[in-house]
This record gives C-alpha cells, sequence and structure tokens, in this order.
C-alpha cells in the first residue's frame, strides 16, 4: 500500500539557517504530494503541493520538489525564523481507490532565536 | 470566511455514553474526511465521503460511525465511547474527490477524553 517516511524530530536550529525536512513515498499510480504544518492548538494548514514529476511547490519562503526518481518531496528553506517554529506533515494523496491522503507521521522544528 | 468548523473543541466523556463530534463546511467541498491525530502516529483517517450519501471507511473505522446527509455537515458519531478513542480528531474538506490535487482544509480539532 502507499505510504508516507519523514524524518524523525525534533529539528532545532537557530534562526536565519538553512531548513531540510526529508520526505520519501511509496504510492501506486501518479499521486499528489503535500506539505502541511500545524501550530500549537490549531488544525494543519496546507502549506504547498505538487501534482506530478519535477513538479515544484512554494509557498512562504518553502519549496519542495517532486522527484519521482527517488520517490521524494523534501522540504526547503533557506532562511527559518522563529515564526516557523511548528509540526510540518508531509502527504500523499492516490489517485486512485477514494483520493485517500496518507500523512507523514510528522516532524517537529523548534527555532531559537 | 472560508472555513471548515468542529464543535466541541474539547470534550471529556465516560466510557459508553454515546456522543456526536459535529463538522460543517462553508465551501460547498464534495469531499470531506475524519482523522485522529496520535502521539508517534500522525494522522489516521477513520472515514470519508466523496459526496452526499456516499461514505467509506479509512483506516481506523471501529467504533466510529458517519453520516453525510447534507453536504455542508459531516458529524462523527461515538455509539460507545473507549478510553483508546481519547484522541484529537480533525474533520477536513476538499473540493471534488474526482480529482486528486486539492489540499484539505481542517477544522481547528477537538480534544476528547474518554474516562
Amino acid at each position: 500500500g502507499n505510504s508516507v517516511t519523514q524524518m524523525e524530530g525534533p529539528v532545532t536550529l537557530s534562526e536565519e539557517a538553512f531548513l531540510t525536512i526529508n520526505c520519501t513515498y511509496t504510492a501506486t499510480g501518479y499521486p499528489s504530494l503535500f506539505w502541511y504544518v500545524q501550530y500549537p492548538g490549531e488544525g494543519l494548514q496546507l502549506l504547498l503541493k505538487a501534482t506530478k514529476a519535477d513538479d515544484k511547490g512554494s509557498n512562504k519562503g518553502f519549496e519542495a520538489t517532486y522527484r519521482k526518481e527517488t520517490t521524494s518531496f523534501h522540504l526547503e528553506k533557506g532562511s527559518v525564523q522563529v515564526s516557523d517554529s511548528a509540526v510540518y506533515f508531509c502527504a500523499l494523496r492516490s489517485s486512485t481507490g477514494g483520493f485517500k491522503t496518507i500523512f507523514g507521521a510528522g516532524t517537529r522544528l523548534f527555532v531559537k532565536a | 470566511e472560508a472555513q471548515v468548523t468542529q464543535n466541541p473543541r474539547y470534550l471529556i466523556t465516560v466510557t459508553g455514553k454515546k456522543l456526536t463530534v459535529t463538522c460543517s463546511q462553508n465551501m460547498n467541498h464534495e469531499y470531506m474526511s475524519w482523522y485522529r491525530q496520535d502521539p508517534g502516529l500522525g494522522l489516521r483517517q477513520i472515514y470519508y465521503s466523496m459526496n452526499v450519501e456516499v461514505t467509506d471507511k479509512g483506516d481506523v473505522p471501529e467504533g466510529y460511525k458517519v453520516s453525510r446527509k447534507e453536504k455542508r455537515n459531516f458529524p462523527l458519531i461515538l455509539e460507545s465511547p473507549s478510553p483508546n478513542q481519547t484522541s484529537l480528531y480533525f474533520c477536513a474538506s476538499s473540493p471534488s474527490g474526482q480529482s486528486a490535487p486539492f489540499g484539505y482544509t481542517f477544522g481547528s480539532g477537538t480534544r476528547l477524553t474518554v474516562v
């Protein structure tokens, strides 16, 4: 079946550091890939998405590229801020069978001033 | 404002006492889904609905029921709650389930404790 694996946290960075959160997936067909962010006490918010191979999703300085050859969708940001502290979820939405969305376990990011 | 509204935000109940968590969306989305979030397990899908009167089981449906009588509402029913259903619950919606590339809009969550 489909699955999503993302790096375990927590990840602790200083402000203005470079961020990478790794995400790999297994899937049949042609899934769409997403990153969601969850701030404390809130629901998840869609951060960015990519719907086909080599697509790059971007939003608020975050980027991720859909790499079919390595089945990866790593999240990157060039310079993190304290306000980026949150939990980040990689997700896959199937192109078949009910269009289910599967989430990774989440990676908690702490950014220190 | 486009949103998914869940109620209540917090609920403490006793084992066996039936409860309903409501979910409503104002975006005319066809697809709605319930997830539970547990530490170390991420989000797991309970039930989903691709349209009115069309519902199906997700990965962890045991102990839960849903209904979709109207497009905007998708309540989650626990007929006889047990302590292992203590969790953080999220309702989510998206445009047509016939097309994969849409992300979800999530509600703010319901933290349920069953004692």
